[in-house]
């Protein structure tokens, strides 16, 4: 059982490039979210989804778009890099019943110079 | 909205002793308390969550407490090994309730790093 599988891992962008970071799960669950991770700090939500074609968003949106298609795959776009997004990116997934756990990827650490 | 605090940010203990990381939260709506363990490299990963309506809750070596009157909750690790060492992180939630907006949304404190010396 996969979970919930990012790609890339790892990917340098220059500023003003754009890029799609992956997001799917395999566990039918509702809910999806993206985090991004700094140093030092904890994981701040940028956007989340609770079903196919419904998103909103987090704590800090800007410079990110994400779309909701199929309720497996929740990508994440960057359209024009700057290095304050330079950071390590999570996706979430939970079924979206009470008490529930999100249950996360390993991250896509993104770089941009 | 909901600020969650984390303390200590680095905790070292030697092998066998206990470990305690404590967290406070803003909101008293929140109502579910998920902690998680992050290894290198790693997405984080659950260990323990307690929902609002019970004090303490315990798995093997670790164990939740949770004060909602004054609104901070601490994790316990007894009997640390080697392998305890990560980075926790606390987070709060009002969870999923039907009819409302929270939609499981998790505020995360800034992280505990914990080592475990042999």
């Amino acid at each position: 059982n996969a979970g919930v599988t990012q790609t890339p891992k790892f990917r340098i962008l220059k500023i003003g490039q754009s890029m799609t970071l992956q997001c799917a799960q395999d566990m039918n669950h509702n809910y999806m979210y993206w985090y991004r991770q700094d140093p030092g700090m904890g994981l701040k939500l940028i956007y989340y989804s609770v079903g196919a074609g419904i998103t909103d968003k987090g704590e800090v949106p800007n410079g990110y778009n994400v779309s909701r298609s199929t309720t497996e795959d929740f990508p994440l776009r960057l359209e024009l890099a700057a290095p304050s997004q330079t950071s390590v990116y999570f996706c979430a997934s939970s079924p979206g019943t009470v008490g529930q756990p999100q249950h996360f990827g390993d991250g896509t650490r993104l770089s941009i110079l | 909205g909901e600020n969650v605090e984390q303390h200590p940010s680095t905790l070292s203990v030697q092998e066998g002793d206990s470990a305690v990381i404590k967290c406070t939260y803003s909101d008293s709506a929140s109502n579910y308390f998920p902690w998680y363990k992050q290894e290198l490299g790693k997405g984080p990963q659950l260990i323990i969550d307690i929902r609002s309506n019970v004090g303490e809750k315990k798995d093997q070596r670790i164990a939740v407490t949770l004060n909602k009157t004054a609104k901070h909750f601490s994790l316990h690790i007894t009997e640390t090994q080697p392998e305890d060492s990560a980075v926790y992180f606390c987070a709060a939630s009002k969870g999923t309730n039907a009819g409302g907006t929270s939609y499981g949304k998790l505020t995360f404190g800034q992280g505990t790093i914990l080592t475990v010396h042999p």
